[in-house]
């Protein structure tokens, strides 16, 4: 069974850089896609983009392609999500995904960003 | 990629039935068989219902069936029931990334 755990609910200021995780459990992490996406508040889910963790062959979504960075670590099998510089606008929930087969999320994983 | 298009709301009585839609183009729905259905209840993170169609995953109860013509997907919720009153959200395959569409809130009235 596909296990994806995501790290802990993080409170930043504006301006900060932050990379936030999701290990992947129960298959083998190297052979399936894994995706970000994100959900603001009170909104819908967007597509953020998506890596292959066996090539690091990563795509992103038009509206995310350099607000952030998708890489993955296969021989810890994990996948990040990283911004240099966070906004106000980056509050919401990040959900981890396998999209492939029968697809798996993480608990998702909620950023603050507030002064 | 633009996101697939769903009705804001839908609405019905217990043990009805109601049928989503999610209309996308050829790029997307039409061309993969790779449609997902989530639903989400609030404060809650997607569960999925729905993939590859019309395949149910272990759990999901056999009142939610999934559909696709052309380039329209569609969940149907049978047996309606209060617990079904919740944001569904259709997901495609888009040929190198997936896109969502916009979500429907359903209400069991």
């Amino acid at each position: 069974e596909v296990l994806l755990v995501q790290s802990g609910a993080e409170l930043k200021n504006p301006g900060e850089s932050l990379k936030i995780s999701c290990q992947g459990s129960g298959y083998n992490f190297a052979t399936k896609w894994v995706g970000w996406v994100r959900q603001m508040p009170g909104r819908g889910l967007e597509w953020m983009g998506i890596i292959h963790p066996a090539d690091s062959d990563t795509r992103y979504s038009p509206s995310f392609q350099g607000q952030v960075t998708i890489s993955a670590d296969k021989s810890v099998t994990t996948a990040y999500l990283q911004w240099t510089s966070l906004e106000a606008s980056d509050t919401a929930m990040y959900y981890c995904v396998t999209p492939t087969g029968v697809p798996s999320w993480g608990q998702g994983t909620l950023v603050t960003v507030s002064s | 990629q633009s996101a697939l298009t769903q009705p804001a709301s839908v609405s019905g009585s217990p043990g009805q039935s109601i049928t989503l839609s999610c209309t996308g183009t050829s790029s997307d729905v039409g061309n993969y068989n790779l449609v997902s259905w989530y639903q989400q209840h609030p404060g809650k993170a997607p569960k999925l219902m729905i993939y590859e169609v019309s395949k149910r995953p272990s759990g999901v109860s056999n009142r939610f069936s999934g559909s696709k013509s052309g380039n329209t997907a569609s969940l149907t919720i049978s047996g309606l029931q209060a617990e079904d009153e919740a944001d569904y959200y259709c997901c495609s395959y888009a040929g190198s990334l997936y896109v969502f569409g916009g979500g429907t809130k359903v209400t069991v009235l």
